[in-house]
């Protein structure tokens, strides 16, 4: 079954630095990638998606991911964090070939400081 | 614009009753699912429809069901609620029947006590 997981579920990082959220994936074919963010009783608001096109994907808000078939790896960067960046982040798949169901990770709660 | 409406936005139900949630879809969008979000378990899909036929199920017990109207807006019924059904119940339409394009609801908030 395709997968993903996210590394630290919490991350902190002041403000102005760099921002580095880790999504794993498994999966036996190119899978479509996922990043959302969600604020504190909020639904869930897409960031940017990897569907096999450009390997280094540009979201909203100044953040980024590079699909790393090799590393199966889709992390999400930004260079530097706004308190407005505080929430929790979701890297979701579904398998390559398309699909209608999203599989999450388990999120990483994002916190900036001053 | 509008965007992917709830409705209730909270509700708090006691323990045996059932509970009926509500999701419009964006005009136009004809897919719709379901997804419910707890601590323990995080985001889990519950189902998708697609004009008015259930395309895909997650695996959740049977007191979960849906179903989609014409208009392409959903409902999702819980019966014989159990404390453990207290989560975030989110909705995502899109305009095909892939995942590509979802936006997402803010939400159902609900409390089961």
């Amino acid at each position: 079954a395709q997968s993903v997981t996210q590394l630290g579920s919490h991350v902190s990082v002041s403000e102005g630095a760099l921002v580095l959220l880790r999504c794993n994936y498994s999966s036996s074919v190119p899978p479509y990638l996922f990043w959302y963010v969600q604020y504190p009783n909020q639904g869930l608001q897409l960031l940017l998606k990897y569907t096999s096109a450009a390997t280094l994907v540009k979201g909203i808000n100044g953040f980024e991911a590079e699909f790393k078939k090799s590393e199966t790896s889709f992390h999400l960067t930004k260079p530097s964090a706004h308190m407005s960046d505080a929430a929790e982040y979701f890297c979701a798949v579904i398998p390559g070939g398309g699909g209608n169901k999203l599989t999450f990770g388990t999120g990483t709660q994002l916190k900036v400081e001053l | 614009k509008a965007g992917v409406t709830q409705t209730p936005r909270y509700l708090i139900k006691t323990r045996g009753q059932q509970v009926t949630l509500s999701c419009s879809p964006i005009s136009g969008h004809r897919s719709v699912s379901w997804y419910q979000q707890t601590p323990g378990q995080g985001l889990q899909f519950l189902f998708e429809y697609f004009s008015e036929t259930q395309r895909n199920k997650g695996n959740f017990p049977g007191r979960f069901s849906g179903r989609q109207f014409s208009n392409s807006r959903s409902e999702m019924n819980v019966s014989t609620l159990e404390l453990g059904d207290s989560a975030l119940y989110l909705c995502a339409s899109s305009l095909d029947a892939d995942a590509y394009g979802y936006t997402f609801g803010s939400g159902t908030r609900l409390t089961v006590v």
